[in-house]
């Protein structure tokens, strides 16, 4: 069991163009979470899939960010027209989707903006 | 909306002292409550969890839950230089695994 995978590792994007995060969620798990970690914010919810479906974007900022789950081994986080305030450290995280169940984190994409 | 508060912010202790990092929490329907451990540059690991009042020891870590006055903790005892890491607290709702974080605590143990 390879953990959760993420890629890029970084990244470093231009001000206004777009960045592409993938996750490679532990097989068998069927919930998918996004996080952002910052110095300043801590660790936010961004988004959340179960079996796929999208069930709770409530923390994504509406305009730029989008993520998807087109098929249950990965999903992917876009943020278009990035900007300076979107740098961060991008994390996944799988679960057994029942309440109480652990969340195993990838090691995180860290982006940065320039 | 849950609001989760951990304090302090940081500590540093010497090797062999027992380490009390607090967590506080809004929502009163919480059911379950989490410590996790990220070393630098690292993935969060879940270290303890618990899911009903009163206190859970696993090795040099205990966990102290009280829901009444929505505070729970965590205690290591006999704190290590490999302890050194950014402690997070986390709360979920019953029927939903989203977890809730507080900002963490750094904790540096010295030799």
């Amino acid at each position: 069991n390879a953990g959760v995978i993420q890629t890029p590792r970084h990244k470093v994007t231009g001000k206004g163009q777009e960045a592409t995060l993938w996750c490679e969620p532990i097989s068998g798990h069927s919930a998918v979470f996004w996080y952002r970690q910052t110095i300043v914010q801590g660790l936010e919810f961004l988004t959340y899939f179960r079996n796929q479906a999208p069930i709770d974007d409530s923390g994504m900022p509406k305009e730029r960010f989008s993520a998807q789950m087109p098929n249950q081994s990965h999903s992917t986080l876009k943020i278009q027209s990035t900007q300076p305030q979107d740098s961060a450290v991008y994390l996944c995280a799988s679960s057994l989707d029942s309440s109480g169940n652990t969340l195993y984190f990838g090691e995180g994409s860290r982006l940065i903006v320039v | 909306q849950q609001n989760v508060q951990q304090s302090p912010e940081s500590l540093i202790v010497p090797e062999g002292a027992r380490t009390s990092l607090n967590c506080t929490f809004s929502d009163s329907a919480s059911q379950y409550f989490w410590w996790y451990r990220q070393h630098s540059g690292k993935a969060p690991k879940a270290l303890m969890s618990i899911f009903s009042n009163g206190e859970k020891e696993e090795g040099r870590f205990t966990i102290h839950l009280n829901k009444a006055s929505l505070h729970f903790s965590l205690h290591i005892r006999d704190s290590q230089p490999s302890d050194s890491a950014l402690y997070l607290c986390a709360v979920s709702m019953s029927g939903y695994n989203k977890l809730t974080f507080g900002k963490g605590t750094v904790l540096l143990v010295s030799p």
